[in-house]
């Protein structure tokens, strides 16, 4: 049972442009929310987080909106850059000890010149 | 600082060999987690510790073991290795419940044939 779902396993933007990942999730009891960027070779490193009770949260070119009628979080870069090619992870949390993360499968994003 | 380092990077084990995978993490860290990363999936939970002495499974514990001695140091056991634990381990750590974030290892690339 795939709790946290990324439905695009990949997305191509030409340099610039927004780039915009999706991430669909079923369990209502996740409390927090993260996106975390992997390049080949390397592990993950943490991009941005949203509580669940937010709607969105931004970081510099880096904005995550959660829609939670929906169970729908999305990752907007703008502008989107090469540097940005990459695996990107949605990640949930439900609420309580240990920190527990489950992890969607990726979106393989690709800036192109 | 070296943050959360991994030993060895790549290992090919026959049928039924053991091993241990190394994790250690210089950031005084309370929680540490190994995951796995099968080809096209996301990262998968298979134990956790919240501290010296403490260590739990996640959702994927069967065929492997730890323990968790000191703070820094978090082995990962694989006893009678089989083909279906071929992956890419990454340990992880982050402070307690207040720091959301886990930081990665870089991985270890296991084969098993």
């Amino acid at each position: 049972d795939q709790q946290v779902k990324q439905n695009s396993p990949s997305l191509s933007v030409q340099e610039g442009r927004i780039s915009i990942l999706n991430c669909d999730y079923t369990n209502s009891m996740f409390d927090y929310f993260l996106w975390y960027k992997k390049y080949p070779a390397e592990g993950p490193t943490f991009l941005i987080s949203i509580s669940s009770i937010k709607d969105k949260n931004e970081d510099g070119r880096f904005t995550v909106f959660l829609n939670k009628s929906a169970k729908h979080l999305s990752l907007h870069i703008v502008p989107s850059q090469p540097g940005d090619s990459a695996v990107y992870f949605c990640a949930a949390k439900v609420g309580g000890g240990g920190n527990k993360l489950t992890f969607g499968t990726g979106t393989q994003l690709k800036v192109e010149l | 600082n070296a943050g959360v380092t991994q030993t060895p990077k790549f290992r090919i084990l026959k049928i039924g060999q053991s091993m241990t995978l190394q994790c250690t993490q210089d950031m005084n860290h309370n929680y540490m987690y190994w995951y796995r990363q099968d080809p096209g999936m996301g990262l998968k939970l298979i134990y956790y510790s919240v501290g010296a002495g403490i260590t739990d499974k996640g959702e994927v514990p069967n065929g492997y073991n730890v323990s968790r001695s000191t703070t820094e140091d978090f082995p990962l056991r694989l006893e009678l290795a089989a083909p279906s634990q071929t992956s890419v381990y990454f340990c992880a750590s982050s402070y307690r419940d207040r720091d959301l974030e886990q930081y990665f290892g870089p991985g270890t690339r296991l084969t098993v044939t």
